[in-house]
């Protein structure tokens, strides 16, 4: 079975210093690693993905993840925070083969930038 | 939220009454889910569709029913057999069935049973 961690609930942050949202996952085979951010009652909006290649991905807003393949690990980061980034933030996994191509999600961390 | 709609946007059900929840795609996407999301649980998936009239349950499917007659809709029934129906409801949608295909999101229905 597939599986993911997010270990910090909320995680806050000044605006204008570095953030990084934690990530770790568990799954048979090659993982396919998702982040996504949710507002305050909208859907989910789709951020970056690793699929293969260069560890480091970049996608949306600035934002970036680094697969780390020996620490299963796909921590969500960017380099200066802004308020606006202030928002839900869910990591999810889905492995190279299995029904339904089924994404697996955690349970959600909270970002919280402060001015 | 792009080419995926959801309504109504806020829905409020009687205990004991059925009610039916839309979800329509125009991105020409052959797999359709539903997700549940309830605060400190991140998202489970209800039901989900990888192909015009045929759908499997997800990890939480009792007390929901789905049907996919055509290839743009999903709608989701919540019926009184299930027993905490009040959620905010996020229906998605893949092109494929493909391991990297990107999921794209409604904005949401909101249930709440008085």
């Amino acid at each position: 079975a597939q599986s993911v961690a997010q270990p910090e609930d909320q995680v806050n942050v000044a605006e204008g210093n570095p953030l990084t949202v934690k990530c770790t996952y568990s799954v048979s085979g090659n993982p396919y690693l998702f982040w996504y951010v949710q507002y305050p009652n909208r859907g989910l909006q789709f951020l970056l993905k690793y699929i293969t290649g260069d560890n480091l991905v970049k996608g949306s807003y600035g934002f970036e993840a680094e697969f780390n393949k020996s620490q299963t690990s796909f921590h969500l980061k960017k380099p200066s925070a802004l308020v606006s980034d202030s928002a839900l933030y869910f990591c999810a996994v889905r492995g190279p083969t299995g029904g339904g191509n089924k994404l697996t999600f955690g349970t959600g961390t909270q970002l919280k930038v402060e001015l | 939220d792009g080419g995926i709609t959801q309504s109504p946007k806020y829905l409020f059900r009687k205990e004991g009454q059925n009610v039916t929840l839309s979800c329509e795609q125009n991105l020409n996407h052959d797999a359709m889910y539903w997700y549940r999301q309830d605060p400190g649980q991140g998202l489970r998936l209800i039901y989900y569709s990888q192909i015009v009239n045929d759908f499997q349950k997800g990890d939480i499917a009792e007390g929901y029913s789905v049907s996919r007659e055509k290839k743009e809709s999903f709608p989701l029934t919540v019926t009184s057999a299930q027993k905490n129906p009040t959620a905010f409801y996020l229906c998605a949608s893949n092109v494929g069935a493909g391991s990297t295909d990107t999921q794209y999101f409604g904005p949401g229905t909101r249930l709440t049973v008085l």
